[in-house]
């Protein structure tokens, strides 16, 4: 099985940086995922890893060390709106396609 | 682009009925979509993988004859609630990745279903 394991709530001041991390445990990793979630709202993607190193996507940031089965999502300049839930989700490819299992997911309030 | 619906997007029904939800990708084929239930405040667990044209396949613990799943077109995805009971409320989302894609990695996800079973 999977499994990812992430804080669960994390609060930060508008403006600030903040970093979620993720651990996993799985078989058959084929990269990392990021997802956000407004309540009562549909996952959104935010980033993909499949080798180590960081990836920028405008303000949003995602780091992956596959030796150490962990990675970060970065967020710089945080606004408002940036709260929400944060989700990574390892990508296994198995009978013929990737699955995604989410972590635990982060829930980020931002305030002023 | 790239965009999921789901219907419908709230659905109550009485104890031992079944309810159906449709997941449709409006701009693009999805030869594989995925079910997803999320209970309040916690994760997103993968229930089925839907491919078109053949059985899901199901994760394990997901009960077969409970949730039935039809992926009868390259848009459309179905999954039926069978004589659902309360333990079935539940926030159920799909998502589809575009077709001819198998590597590519990012899911596109509908609005979700929120489901009360009285």
């Amino acid at each position: 099985g999977q499994s990812l394991e992430q804080p669960s709530e994390v609060t930060a001041v508008e403006g600030a940086i903040v970093q979620i991390n993720c651990t996993y445990q799985t078989s058959g990793f084929y990269g990392l995922s990021w997802y956000q979630q407004h309540d009562g709202g549909a996952p959104t993607f935010l980033s993909y890893n499949a080798l180590d190193g960081l990836e920028e996507t405008g303000r949003f940031s995602s780091f992956l060390s596959r030796s150490d089965s962990y990675g970060y999502l970065l967020l710089q300049e945080l606004q408002m709106k940036d709260s929400a839930s944060y989700f990574c989700a390892v990508i296994i490819y198995r009978a013929g396609a990737n699955n995604l299992f989410f972590g635990t997911g982060t829930r980020l309030t931002v305030i002023p | 682009g790239a965009v999921v619906s789901q219907h419908p997007s709230r659905v109550i029904c009485k104890s031992g009925t079944s309810v159906k939800i449709e997941c449709r990708s409006l701009d693009f084929q999805a030869t594989t979509m995925f079910w997803y239930r999320q209970f309040p405040k916690k994760s997103l667990m993968l229930m089925a993988t839907s491919n078109e044209g053949s059985k899901a396949t199901y994760e394990q613990g997901v009960e077969k004859d409970k949730f039935l799943i039809n992926h009868a077109s390259l848009t459309l995805s179905t999954l039926t609630v069978t004589s659902a009971h309360p333990e079935d409320s539940s926030f159920y989302i799909c998502s589809a990745r575009l077709a001819g894609y198998s590597y590519y990695n990012e899911q596109f996800f509908g609005p979700g279903t929120r489901l009360t079973v009285l």
